[in-house]
C-alpha cells in the first residue's frame, strides 16, 4: 500500500544536539510538507518542497533545516538553534490539483532530555 | 493574509445525535479548497471531506457533510448520527495555489469533539 512513513515514532534530544526526523513517501507525490503541532494546537508549516532540490520556508522555519535530494524523501533536521523543539511533527505529501487532500504520516514526538 | 478560525475549542454531543463544528476562513483568492481532517488521540490525520470554492452543492461523504456558505466565508462540518469513535480533534483547512505553481494548506486550531454514550 502507498503511504508516508515517518521515523522514529519517538525521539529524545539532548541540549545542543541536532536531530533528524525521517519522512519517506511512495505515493509519487511531487510536494512534501513538514508541520509542527503543539499540544491542543493546530498545525503550523515549517518547510515545504514542491519539487526535488527545491524547498521553501514556511511560517516557523527558524531552527529547522530540510533537504529534498530524492522525490520520495524529505528529512527534517531540528537544530540546536530551535530552543523549544518539544512537539509533535507531521510530514505530509500531496499532488495537484486543488482538490487533492494531503496525505500524512503517523508523526514523530520529539522531547527534550 | 489567509486565515482559518475555529471558535469551538471543545464540543460535547450525545451518541446518535448530530453535531456542527464551525469554521470560518479569510482569503482574497477566488480559487481555493476547503478540507476537514480528523485526528484521533493516536495522532494520525484522516481526511474527511472536501469543498471547492466553485462548488455550488454542499459536499457530503457518508455521515459527514459540509455546510458551505461562500458569502459568509464559512465551511461548517456536520456529523450526523454521532458515534463514540467520532471522539477526536477536528481540523478545518484551506488550500490555495501559490504563485510558484504549488499549493499551500493552512489549518485552524481545531475543535475537540467528545461523544457521550
Amino acid at each position: 500500500d502507498g503511504g508516508i512513513t515517518q521515523s522514529p515514532k519517538y525521539l529524545f534530544r539532548k541540549e545542543g544536539q541536532n536531530v533528524t526526523l525521517s519522512c519517506e513517501q511512495n505515493l509519487n507525490h511531487d510536494a512534501m510538507y513538514w508541520y509542527r503541532q503543539d499540544p491542543g494546537q493546530g498545525l503550523r508549516l515549517i518547510y515545504y518542497s514542491q519539487i526535488v532540490n527545491d524547498f521553501q520556508k514556511g511560517d516557523i522555519a527558524e531552527g529547522y533545516s530540510v533537504s529534498r535530494e530524492k522525490k520520495e524523501s524529505f528529512p527534517l533536521t531540528v537544530t540546536s538553534a530551535q530552543k523549544n523543539p518539544t512537539a509533535f511533527y507531521l510530514c505530509a505529501s500531496s499532488n495537484g490539483p486543488l482538490n487533492q487532500p494531503q496525505h500524512f504520516g503517523d508523526g514523530t514526538r520529539l522531547s527534550i532530555l | 493574509a489567509q486565515k482559518i478560525t475555529q471558535t469551538q475549542p471543545g464540543m460535547f454531543v450525545q451518541e446518535k445525535e448530530a453535531v456542527t463544528l464551525d469554521c470560518t476562513y479569510d482569503t482574497s483568492d477566488q480559487s481555493y479548497g476547503l478540507f476537514w481532517y480528523k485526528q484521533p488521540s493516536s495522532g494520525e490525520m484522516i481526511f474527511l471531506i472536501y469543498q471547492g470554492s466553485y462548488d455550488e452543492q454542499n459536499a457530503t461523504e457518508g455521515r459527514y457533510s459540509l455546510n458551505f456558505q461562500k458569502a459568509r466565508k464559512s465551511a461548517n462540518l456536520v456529523i450526523s448520527a454521532s458515534q463514540l469513535g467520532d471522539s477526536a480533534m477536528y481540523f478545518c483547512a484551506m488550500r490555495e495555489k501559490l504563485n510558484t505553481g504549488g499549493f499551500k494548506t493552512i489549518f485552524g486550531a481545531g475543535t475537540r469533539l467528545f461523544v457521550k454514550a
